[in-house]
């Protein structure tokens, strides 16, 4: 059973333009949630987090909105620019755990100059 | 700066072949961590350790052992190689856990096969 849905395989945006890239989640115990990008060859690197007590994080270029009734958070890239084509990941952790994260499958983002 | 390294960054294995995947961070991080990723899904935890001398369980632990000497190394041990554990194989560490704005630092990766 997987808890953490990213249902988008694929994304592909023009150069500029908003990325928008979307998470589901089925445990209402997870209370804090990670965006990490993947290149092909290397490991992930952490792009952005976000509690449960927020329902909005940003830095620079990226934000994640996060949408509790719903169970639903989401990536916005903008702009959008061609080294932001990678994989993306979704991650949670359940409240009180501070080591575990159940990743999602990952979207992959192709950004097109 | 080095960061976290895994070697090998390839291997083929044999069905009942043994084997350890090496992990090794300098940053003086206190947490470690062992992930497998296979093909079109999320990374799943195998085993962490908040410290030297000590280690636990992940999700997908069946199979796999860890120890943790030393605060650098993490090294993890497949015993009998089963193709199930065919997978890419992450290390990663960070200073404290997982929330917060110190994050996990990831190596990148060790490709295994089973054949």
């Amino acid at each position: 059973d997987q808890q953490v849905k990213q249902n988008s395989p694929s994304l592909s945006v023009q150069e500029g333009r908003i990325s928008i890239l979307n998470c589901d989640y089925t445990n209402s115990m997870f209370d804090y949630f990670l965006w990490y990008k993947k290149y092909p060859a290397e490991g992930p690197t952490f792009l952005i987090s976000i509690s449960s007590i927020k329902d909005k994080n940003e830095d620079g270029r990226f934000t994640v909105f996060l949408n509790k009734s719903a169970k639903h958070l989401s990536l916005h890239i903008v702009p959008s620019q061609p080294g932001d084509s990678a994989v993306y990941f979704c991650a949670a952790s359940l409240r009180g755990s501070n080591y575990k994260l159940t990743f999602g499958k990952g979207t992959l983002l192709t950004v097109n100059p | 700066n080095a960061g976290v390294t895994q070697t090998p960054k390839f291997r083929i294995l044999k069905i009942g072949q043994s084997m350890t995947l090496q992990c090794a961070q300098d940053m003086n991080h206190n947490y470690m961590y062992w992930y497998r990723q296979d093909p079109g899904m999320g990374l799943k935890l195998i085993y962490y350790s908040v410290g030297a001398g000590i280690t636990d369980k992940g999700e997908v632990p069946n199979g796999y052992n860890v120890s943790r000497s030393t605060t650098e190394d993490f090294p993890l041990r497949l015993e009998l190689a089963a193709p199930s554990q065919t997978s890419v194989y992450f290390c990663a560490s960070s200073y404290r856990g997982l929330r917060g704005n110190q994050p996990q630092h990831f190596g990148d990766g060790t490709r295994l096969s089973i054949l």
